[in-house]
């Protein structure tokens, strides 16, 4: 069993739906990060966060320590927006990463 | 801005050969991390380092050493190359400290294909 599972794998949104992308984790965390990868690579971060909300833009990033999880949101989705999400649950100076959630959003 | 620059986008290597892939920041990072990231097992580490010098291992080490002489570069390398590792490598790094606290910077990636 994986440290960190994402869900879905892959999702395709028509632009302007609403999206959710969930993660779960079983290793004791303080903080989350969520992680942004463009076709060619690189990897960017959206947010970490250690409890409640958090809001960029059009995204927002959710926690719950209790329950383990934490849901990436994006309002008025794009097609700029397609790229892989990433969720990271620090452990000592490591991560551990989910698989990854691939978005696609169609005009 | 922070910049992690990797040396290579695409690599292609033959089988048996020694393999180098470089890494260098611009922020005075102590943390530098190495990762390979392939279809369905999302990001896995190789090894990372906390100071000059220092290394440990992370879950995949096999088949890969590290040197990391300054603070800014961190290199990867393959001893003997082979095909199951071709894969994307990625770069990262990070302030002192414990990952929780400290957002992990990455580089753009190098895509290896080991025939």
């Amino acid at each position: 069993k994986n440290e960190v599972e994402q869900s879905p794998q892959n999702l395709t949104a028509q632009e302007g739906e609403f999206i959710t992308i969930n993660c779960s984790y079983s290793v004791g965390i303080s903080a989350l990060h969520w992680l942004q990868q463009h076709p060619g690579g690189g990897i960017v971060s959206l947010f970490m966060l250690s409890s409640g909300k958090k809001k960029h833009g059009r995204l927002i990033a959710t926690i719950n320590i209790q329950e383990k999880h934490s849901s990436l949101h994006i309002t008025a989705s794009h097609p700029r927006d397609s790229a892989v999400y990433i969720c990271a649950v620090p452990s000592g100076n490591q991560f551990y990463f989910g698989t990854g959630t691939s978005l696609t959003v169609i005009p | 801005d922070v910049k992690v620059t990797q040396s290579s986008r695409y690599l292609v290597k033959r089988t048996g050969e020694k393999v180098f892939l470089e890494c260098v920041q611009d922020m005075d990072h102590e943390n530098m991390f190495w990762y390979r990231q392939d279809p369905g097992l999302g990001l896995r580490l190789i090894y990372f380092s906390y100071d000059v010098k220092m290394k440990e291992k992370g879950d995949i080490p096999e088949g890969y050493s590290v040197s990391r002489e300054k603070k800014e570069r961190f290199s990867l390398i393959l001893e003997s190359a082979s095909t199951n590792q071709t894969s994307m490598y990625l770069c990262a790094s990070s302030l002192m400290g414990v990952a929780a606290k400290n957002i992990q910077y990455f580089g753009a990636g190098t895509r290896l294909s080991v025939l």
